[in-house]
């Protein structure tokens, strides 16, 4: 069964470095989301992205946060300048096109900002 | 804006004992409604799907039902094994626009044999 496959699976990172989470989508896959979720705490969703541009986004995905699809299959979240609060679990998600067709998440990404 | 509310966990059963996780939705439009879950130190793993008013969602002996009535989307197992310890999340989002799903905080479940 295909997968969305997200790199690393854990990421430490200096306060104030910055970081790009990697995702590969499935190959047919059109749609494209980041969420995250903080340790014991509720999936947050950041942003979803859509014939190469950002669709939609949430109040938590400010300045700091970018996404870009550098190559036609990765799909990656830069965190500009990380916060101790960024520390999550960050997941990828893709769905096909429109219609009944549900999401595929990725394994997630761990991100410890220390 | 569109919400999903759940039961507060954490749940906790003994092995065959039956299972519900109450999830209650506000939205606007017809979404599409979901429960998803999360074994420890794993991803999300989409359980079931319910896209109308009516249809049944079922999935590994769980099921939920959508209710437009009463803007609901329960889960239920008739008997809860150890191995369904996990988190639940309950979701809706429009499929057909492609718009982000919104997650309910999840309810945390406790299985002991």
């Amino acid at each position: 069964e295909p997968e969305v496959t997200q790199t690393p699976s854990h990421q430490v990172t200096q306060m104030g470095q910055e970081v790009i989470l990697r995702c590969v989508p499935i190959s047919n896959h059109l749609y494209f989301y980041w969420y995250r979720q903080i340790l014991g705490q509720k999936v947050e969703f950041l942003v979803s992205f859509y014939n190469n541009e950002i669709s939609e986004k949430s109040e938590i995905f400010d300045d700091q946060f970018s996404v870009e699809r550098p190559d036609g299959s990765n799909f990656t979240l830069k965190i500009r300048s990380t916060k101790l609060e960024d520390s999550a679990m960050y997941f990828c998600a893709s769905k096909p096109t429109g219609g009944n067709y549900g999401y595929t998440f990725g394994s997630g990404t761990r991100l410890t900002v220390v | 804006g569109d919400s999903v509310t759940q039961m507060e966990g954490p749940v906790t059963l003994s092995e065959e004992a039956f299972l519900t996780i109450n999830c209650t939705y506000t939205a606007t439009g017809y979404p599409s409604l979901f429960w998803y879950v999360q074994y420890p130190g794993e991803g999300l793993q989409l359980l079931l799907k319910a896209t109308k008013a009516d249809d049944k969602g079922s999935n590994k002996g769980f099921e939920a039902t959508y209710r437009k009535e009463t803007t609901s989307f329960h889960l239920e197992k008739g008997s809860v094994q150890v191995s369904d310890s996990a988190v639940y999340f309950c979701a809706l989002s429009d499929l057909r626009a492609g718009t982000a799903l919104i997650f309910g905080k999840g309810t945390t479940l406790s299985v002991s044999s």
